[in-house]
């Protein structure tokens, strides 16, 4: 079966440009995670859905972050008047429900900010 | 491609050694942890989990041990291949059900 997709792979923005980045998890997963990887560095939490609701975004660095997931099944991270430390790997990730489930990671949007 | 973990620690071993990573986690009530393998470009890939209630966990060619009085954890890969070459990152489940916090990774290199 077809796992975490995202899109694009690849995104460069100029500064100040909003950004917009789609997850599409496994089907019937119910919880879906967005991370951010610097390079050289591990993946760090961003935000957290169960279903359409987003249950912590204690990760999003400013309010210029803004996730959403209105059904329940594809999310969208979106990034108004982007910096360029905004510039960094976007992980998605979903499971099949909460609790101690493998987190199924995506291949990552890489968004470059110039 | 460009390297996922540019100043990582790295381990160099020979085809068919047994590698050994080891990871600190920060939290002592943390009670899920996950071995993730990261290639170049790609997503972080699931290699192996433990509970806190064990010490030990066999996969395929892979063992993960688990100690919980000095809040380490390693991943031992039997027979190490070419393919094994990639960051390996330990993660912990500090919430039940919620976010994974990542340690920082190490690079393994496999030499033939």
């Amino acid at each position: 079966g077809a796992g975490v997709s995202q899109s694009p792979r690849y995104k460069v923005a100029k500064r100040g440009q909003d950004v917009a980045l789609r997850c599409d998890p496994i089907s019937g997963h119910v919880s879906l995670f967005w991370y951010q990887q610097a390079l050289g560095q591990g993946p760090e939490f961003l935000t957290y859905f169960q279903n359409e609701a987003q249950l912590d975004k204690s990760g999003l660095p400013s309010d210029r972050f803004f996730a959403e997931r209105p059904e329940g099944s594809v999310s969208t991270l979106k990034i108004q008047r982007t910096q360029q430390e905004d510039s960094a790997v976007y992980l998605c990730a979903s499971s099949l429900n909460s609790g101690w489930n493998e987190q199924y990671f995506g291949p990552g949007t890489r968004l470059t900010v110039t | 491609g460009e390297s996922v973990g540019l100043h990582l620690p790295t381990l160099s071993v020979q085809e068919g050694d047994n590698s050994i990573i080891n990871c600190a986690y920060s939290n002592s009530a943390s009670d899920y942890f996950i071995w993730y393998k990261q290639e170049s470009g790609k997503g972080p890939q699931f290699i192996i989990d433990i509970r806190s209630n064990m010490d030990k966990r066999q996969g395929q060619r892979v063992t993960v041990l688990l100690n919980k009085t000095v809040k380490h954890l390693s991943l031992q890969i039997a027979a190490t291949q070419p393919g094994d070459s990639a960051v390996y990152f330990c993660a912990e489940n500090m919430e039940y059900g919620n976010k994974l916090v990542f340690g920082a990774g190490t690079i393994l290199r496999v030499k033939s």
